[in-house]
C-alpha cells in the first residue's frame, strides 16, 4: 500500500541553524509534491510545490529538493528562526488523480 | 486568514447528538474537501465535491453525512458518533479538480470531542 514517512516526529534545531526535514514515500509515483505548515489549532497553509521533472524549488529561505530515484523530498528552512516552529506536512499527488496523500508531520521547533 | 472560515471551532458532544459542522470559502472555488485529523495520524480525505457533486466518499461510515448546498458552503452532519471520532475536521478548498497543481486552501478546522 502507499505510504509516506516524515522523519522524525519532532525535531529541535538552534536559531540560526539549517532545518532539513525529509518525506520518504513508498508504493507511489507522485506527479507532485507539496509542503505544508502548520500550526497548533490551525489548519495547514501551503509552501511550495513541486513537479516530478523538477529538481528543486526556492522561495525566500526555504528549499525543496525533489527525487524520483530515491523517492525522497527534502524541506531546507535556511537562517531559522522561533517563528518557523510548526510542524510540516507533506503531501503527495499521482498523475491523473485530483487526490492528495499526506504524511504525518514533522514537528520543528527552533530555539532561541 | 485563508479565505476558509469554519464553525464551531470547538464541539463536545455525546454520542446519542446530532450535530453539524459548517464550512464555507469566500475565495469562488468550486471544489471543497472535509478531512479528519487525528492525533500522529496522517490527514484523512473524507469527501470531496465538485460542484456541489459528491465526487469522493472514501470509505466514510454512514454516521457522517456531507452536504454541499452550493459551491460556497460546506456542511458535515454528526449522529451517532463514537469516541474514536473525537479529531480535528478540517475544510479545504481549490478552484475546481482539473488542475493538478492547485493549492489547497485550509480552514482553522474544528476540534471535535465524542464523550
Amino acid at each position: 500500500s502507499q505510504k509516506i514517512e516524515q522523519n522524525s516526529e519532532a525535531l529541535n534545531i538552534q536559531e540560526g541553524k539549517t532545518a532539513t526535514l525529509t518525506c520518504n514515500y513508498t508504493n507511489y509515483s507522485p506527479a507532485y509534491l507539496q509542503w505544508y505548515r502548520q500550526d497548533p489549532g490551525r489548519g495547514p497553509v501551503f509552501l511550495l510545490l513541486i513537479r516530478e521533472n523538477e529538481k528543486e524549488k526556492r522561495k525566500e529561505r526555504l528549499k525543496v529538493t525533489f527525487d524520483t530515484t530515491l523517492k525522497q523530498s527534502l524541506f531546507h528552512i535556511t537562517a531559522s528562526q522561533p517563528a518557523d516552529s510548526a510542524t510540516y506536512l507533506c503531501a503527495l499527488r499521482a498523475s491523473g488523480t485530483y487526490k492528495y496523500i499526506f504524511g504525518t508531520g514533522t514537528r520543528l521547533k527552533v530555539l532561541a | 486568514e485563508t479565505g476558509v472560515t469554519q464553525t464551531p471551532r470547538h464541539l463536545v458532544m455525546g454520542m446519542t447528538n446530532k450535530k453539524s459542522l459548517k464550512c464555507e470559502q469566500h475565495l469562488g472555488h468550486n471544489a471543497m474537501y472535509w478531512y479528519k485529523q487525528s492525533a500522529k495520524k496522517p490527514l484523512e480525505l473524507m469527501f470531496v465535491y465538485n460542484f456541489k457533486e459528491q465526487t469522493e466518499n472514501n470509505s466514510v461510515p454512514s454516521r457522517f453525512s456531507p452536504e454541499c448546498p452550493n459551491s460556497s458552503h460546506l456542511f458535515l452532519h454528526l449522529h451517532t458518533l463514537q469516541p474514536e471520532d473525537s479529531a480535528l475536521y478540517l475544510c479545504a478548498s481549490t478552484p475546481d479538480l482539473s488542475t493538478f497543481t492547485d493549492t489547497q486552501y485550509f480552514g482553522p478546522g474544528t476540534r471535535l470531542t465524542v464523550l
